[in-house]
């Protein structure tokens, strides 16, 4: 199986400084990984995702990093926003498509 | 708009009832999924479907049932079998199983009463 956890449970991030939401996970055999962005009485939105065979993805504002030699993965969020408050989870899938693990989240705070 | 809709948004049950959620998508998927949300976890997932008249048993099915008689709507019947059935409810859709991106409804908290 696999489990994903997160570091921390709530984040609290000036305005306009740069986020981290960390993330493990407990299967090598995981070959895919999503961030979703969860804001409060809403669905998860899809923010950004990463293949096993990259160590690195950007997006607008975003940035995934993939440790697999330490089963890890980070989401980097530059230039904070307060916008940018929400739950984050990531997910991990393992070979199935049907087999996605979320972790449970980390609430991130943007103070003005 | 093309999208997942889920409702109502907010449901109470008298302990004992089914009660049905609905889930339907207009954006042509295959794939829909049913997942639990509790506090302090993760989405746990209850069934999915990849097709039409095909749907199979998720991590947390005992207590549940779906249907899928129609390619846009996937409903779940959270039965009176169910141990914990507070909790929030959001359903997903993927365009096929081994697409990557799903798409989230905004949720139905069930509320037992």
């Amino acid at each position: 199986g696999e489990s994903v956890g997160l570091h921390l449970p709530t984040l609290s991030v000036q305005e306009g400084d740069n986020s981290i939401i960390n993330c493990a996970y407990s299967n090598s055999a995981s070959d895919y990984f999503i961030w979703y962005k969860q804001e409060s009485g809403k669905g998860p939105q899809f923010i950004i995702d990463i293949r096993s065979n990259m160590d690195k993805r950007q997006g607008q504002r975003v940035t995934v990093l993939l440790n697999k030699t330490v089963k890890h993965l980070s989401l980097q969020i530059a230039a904070t926003q307060p916008g940018d408050s929400a739950v984050y989870f990531c997910a991990a899938r393992v070979g199935g498509y049907q087999k996605v693990t979320f972790g449970t989240g980390t609430k991130l705070q943007v103070i003005p | 708009d093309g999208g997942i809709t889920q409702s109502p948004k907010y449901l109470f049950r008298k302990e004992g009832q089914n009660v049905t959620l609905s889930c339907e998508q207009n954006l042509n998927h295959d794939a829909m999924y049913w997942y639990r949300q509790d506090p302090g976890q993760g989405l746990r997932l209850i069934y999915y479907s990849q097709i039409v008249n095909d749907f199979q048993k998720g991590d947390i099915a005992e207590g549940y049932s779906v249907s899928r008689e129609k390619k846009e709507s996937f409903p779940l019947t959270v039965t009176s079998a169910q141990k914990n059935p507070t909790a929030f409810y959001l359903c997903a859709s993927k365009e096929g199983p081994s697409n990557t991106e799903a798409f989230f409804g905004q949720g139905t908290r069930l509320t037992v009463v």
